[in-house]
Formats: C-alpha cells, structure tokens, sequence
C-alpha cells in the first residue's frame, strides 16, 4: 500500500503568512508525529498524535505552531505568521501503536522556505 | 529528557572499507535504539533497530552494538558501497507518561567513494 504521503512538497512564503501543511498517515496506523529538520540538524520533534488521546505538543517551538488530526486519519501543521527561523523541512511519520515501540514510517517532508 | 549525541557528523570512506557511528545517550530509562538512513530528498527510512535486551544486532553488511552501562551504541557498516552514501540518524527513547517519542541524534553525512 501506499506510504506516508505529505503536501505540498515545496512551499514558499512571505514572512508573517500563515501556511499549513497536510500529511496523510499509512492507513491503519493510529500514532502520528511531526517533526522539523533543520539544515544540518537532526530531527526536532514538534507534536505526537496517538489514537483519541490529547496530543503531546511538549515539542512546539511557539504558540504560532499548532496541529490537528481529524478523524485519526489526516494531520495538518499550521504556523502562523512565519518567520524566517521557520524555514525547514516539516516531516511527518506514522507508526502501528499497539503497545512498545514501533517503526516509524516516514513521508518525504514539506520544504518550507520564509522569505 | 534524553539526549542524545552522534559522531562523527561527516564520514568519508572508500569503497569496499567499513564505517562505523557512535551514539551516546543520556537516559538510562531509554530502552529502543533505532537506526534510520535518509537519501536526498526522501524521508528517515529505518534500517536496524535495537532493544536493551540485546548487545549486538546484525542484519547483512549492517550491525548496532549496545553498551547499554557505558550509554553508547554504535552502527557498524561493512563493505561499503556507493549506495550507502546518505545521512544517517541514531535515535534513543524509552516509555514516557505512555507515549514513545525518541530523541534523535544530529545525524552522520556517509560518503563512499566509488
């Protein structure tokens, strides 16, 4: 089947405009993540989605983050008025959560560029 | 929280050669370790993964040890090939509050010259 699909794969934008970010997980898997890599950075994870649970957002740089997951299924990141520093790559990942660890499947990420 | 420290950053071998990547860690609760690799432009893909009950995993030309006293594990890669070339990320997380969210490592540019 398919896997972790993301959109858009590039997206630039004017600092100070809002922009949001879609991730469809592998169908079936019930926890989500969001993650930023910066250039030469390793992965900064941003928020955790898991089934019906409140959502862990100890990762969220800013209240000008913020992330949503309607119906267990669809994920979407949005930032209000960007900055710069939020230039990156936004990763999402999916995993089959059925107690432990499980491998996390990644989509190939969102390329955002603040200008 | 955890952290999680990964040497070298770039790596540049010759074919054929072996390469190796240290992690260390900082929490002694942490109890998964997995490797994953990223090629340009794609996402982190897993390759290996390790558990606290184990010291040595192998999977072909790939092998991660575990010290799990010294809090380092390290990804050990045989007979290099021009396709290993890739960013490589280690990654350490253990049960917290019930959700399992690893830490990652800032991650190693692996060159094989053909």
């Amino acid at each position: 089947g398919a896997g972790v699909s993301q959109s858009p794969s590039n997206k630039v934008t004017e600092k100070g405009k809002d922009v949001e970010l879609r991730c469809d997980p592998i169908s079936g898997h019930t926890a989500l993540y969001w993650y930023r890599q910066s250039l030469g950075q390793g992965l900064e994870f941003l928020i955790y989605f898991q089934g019906n649970s409140a959502p862990d957002k100890s990762g969220l740089p800013s209240d000008r983050f913020s992330a949503e997951r309607t119906g267990g299924s669809v994920s979407t990141l949005t930032i209000q008025r960007t900055q710069q520093e939020d230039s990156a790559v936004y990763l999402c990942a999916s995993s089959l959560r059925t107690g432990g660890y499980n491998e996390q499947f990644f989509g190939p990420g969102t390329r955002l560029t603040v200008l | 929280g955890e952290n999680v420290e990964q040497h070298p950053s770039t790596l540049s071998v010759q074919e054929g050669d072996s390469a190796v990547i240290k992690c260390t860690y900082s929490d002694s609760a942490s109890n998964y370790f997995p490797w994953y690799k990223q090629e340009l432009g794609k996402g982190p893909q897993l390759i290996i993964d390790i558990r606290s009950n184990v010291g040595e995993k192998k999977d072909q030309r790939i092998a991660v040890t575990l010290n799990k006293t010294a809090k380092h594990f390290s990804l050990h890669i045989t007979e290099t090939q021009p396709e290993d070339s890739a960013v490589y990320f280690c990654a350490a997380g253990g049960p917290s509050g019930g959700s399992y969210i690893p830490t990652f490592g800032r991650g190693t540019s692996l060159i094989v010259h053909p």
